[in-house]
């Protein structure tokens, strides 16, 4: 099993529409969660961290379930600069600094 | 400034040329990665320093030697690569201690073996 799991899409969505990506990490005494965006052929950029109240930036919301060993990010109201990699990032190993990239989720937003 | 700054942006190195790439980040950060990114992978993590410490090693071949002279510097030395060792090569920052904060990456040293 990887250490960091995403469904790789694409998904295809309209303008406005609501679209949800889920990832699955695979230890449990991982402590530090984070979503990323990388456009194609630049580094990745920090979208938001996740919290374990869940969080809300904007049109983007994560949520982290712990029991379930997921996070999840919804982006509401599309728009076409939306289009991206969405990236889940998991630190491993609590006390130490490994962050893990899931495999990535390929979103493209149509007029 | 939440700026981490690699050069060179792109490389062409022969497999029997000894090269380095460089990363420099000003934003106190304690921890300082490297990840390897191929063509629609995700990046993967290769080392990790923590306090100018190696804290982590993903079993990266010996022919990439990471080197971190300060807490502001990071070195990836190369040496007889292979054109599979062609990617991007990303490093990044963060917070150290118990739960490691969010990552600030470089736009990446695009290398290609030849």
């Amino acid at each position: 099993r990887k250490e960091v799991e995403q469904d790789p899409g694409p998904f295809n969505v309209p303008e406005g529409a609501t679209v949800a990506f889920n990832c699955t990490y695979s230890n449990s005494a991982s402590q530090s969660f984070f979503w990323y965006r990388q456009d194609c052929r630049k580094e990745p950029k920090l979208l938001m961290s996740v919290y374990s109240s869940g969080n809300e930036d904007g049109r983007f919301t994560a949520q982290l379930n712990r029991a379930s060993q997921y996070i999840s990010l919804l982006i509401r109201d599309s728009k076409l600069s939306d289009s991206a990699t969405y990236l889940c990032v998991v630190n491993m190993e609590a006390g130490f600094q490994k962050l893990v990239f899931g495999t990535g989720t390929r979103l493209l937003v149509s007029p | 400034d939440t700026e981490v700054t690699q050069t060179p942006k792109h490389l062409v190195m022969g497999m029997t040329n000894k090269k380095s790439l460089k990363c420099e980040q000003h934003m106190g950060h304690r921890a300082m990665y490297w990840y390897k990114q191929k063509a629609k992978k995700p990046p993967e993590l290769m080392f990790v320093y923590s306090y100018e410490k190696l804290s982590i090693n993903e079993s990266v071949p010996s022919r990439f030697s990471p080197e971190c002279p300060n807490s502001s510097l990071l070195n990836l030395h190369l040496h007889a690569l292979q054109p599979e060792d062609s990617a991007l090569y990303l490093c990044a920052s963060s917070r150290s201690g118990q739960t490691a904060g969010e990552a600030f990456f470089g736009q990446g040293t695009r290398l290609t073996v030849v």
